[in-house]
């Protein structure tokens, strides 16, 4: 079945240093790929998408590429902000029949110390 | 417009006994789906409604838990009795045209329970 494997963490950065979260992931077919973002005490916020292969999702300063050879979507952002602390979950979405459930990573937490 | 809205955002209860979380979608969307999210891992799909047809129960566990979304609004997830295991965040989320990700998925804050 549908697979995502996503970096352990927890990850703690200083602000403005640079952000990579690995995440890689198994489907058949041509899956949608996703990622997440959980701030504290609130619900899943989409943070980007991308819907085929060599597509770039970005959004608040994050991108993700969906490399379709090395089935891989990491997340990376030039300079983290303290506002960026969050868990970050990596997530896909099957092709066909089960284009409507998202299968999840473990999820990231980040901190971000000033 | 308002967001998914769930309650009770916090809900401690003993085992054996009964819980329901309650969950209303954005105006419009005829996608509901229940997910859990165990600690320290990501959330996982219980239940997926088209309107009120439960299209996907298929990860729920019916011995305990059950579900309905009468008249294709609104919904609530019962669990029946609670176990241990059963603590977890449970998350609703909507969507229109007819569910597929890609188009758009709005999460709720989701109902934390502790089964102690």
């Amino acid at each position: 079945g549908d697979s995502v494997t996503q970096m352990e963490g927890p990850v703690t950065l200083s602000e403005e240093a640079f952000l990579t979260i690995n995440c890689t992931y198994t489907a058949t077919g041509y899956p949608s790929l996703f990622w997440y973002v959980q701030y504290p005490g609130e619900g899943l916020q989409l943070l980007l998408k991308a819907t085929k292969a060599d597509d770039k999702g970005s959004n608040k300063g994050f991108e993700a590429t969906y490399r379709k050879e090395t089935t891989s979507f990491h997340l990376e952002k030039g300079s983290v902000q303290v506002s960026d602390s969050a868990v970050y979950f990596c997530a896909l979405s099957g092709s066909g029949g089960s284009n409507y459930k998202l299968t999840f990573g473990k999820g990231t937490l980040l901190t971000v110390n000033p | 417009e308002a967001g998914v809205v769930q309650s009770p955002r916090y809900k401690i209860i003993e085992k054996k006994q009964p819980v329901a979380f309650w969950c209303n979608p954005i105006s419009g969307h005829n996608t509901l789906y229940w997910y859990r999210q165990n600690l320290g891992q990501g959330p996982e799909l219980l239940i997926r409604y088209e309107n009120e047809e439960a299209v996907d129960d298929s990860q729920l566990p019916k011995d305990r838990f059950s579900a309905e979304r009468l008249k294709g609004v609104d919904s609530t997830l019962k669990i029946q009795p609670a176990e241990l295991g059963d603590s977890a965040v449970y998350l609703c989320a909507s969507s229109r045209d007819r569910g597929r990700v890609s188009y758009g998925y709005t999460f709720g804050s989701g109902t934390r329970l502790t089964v102690v």
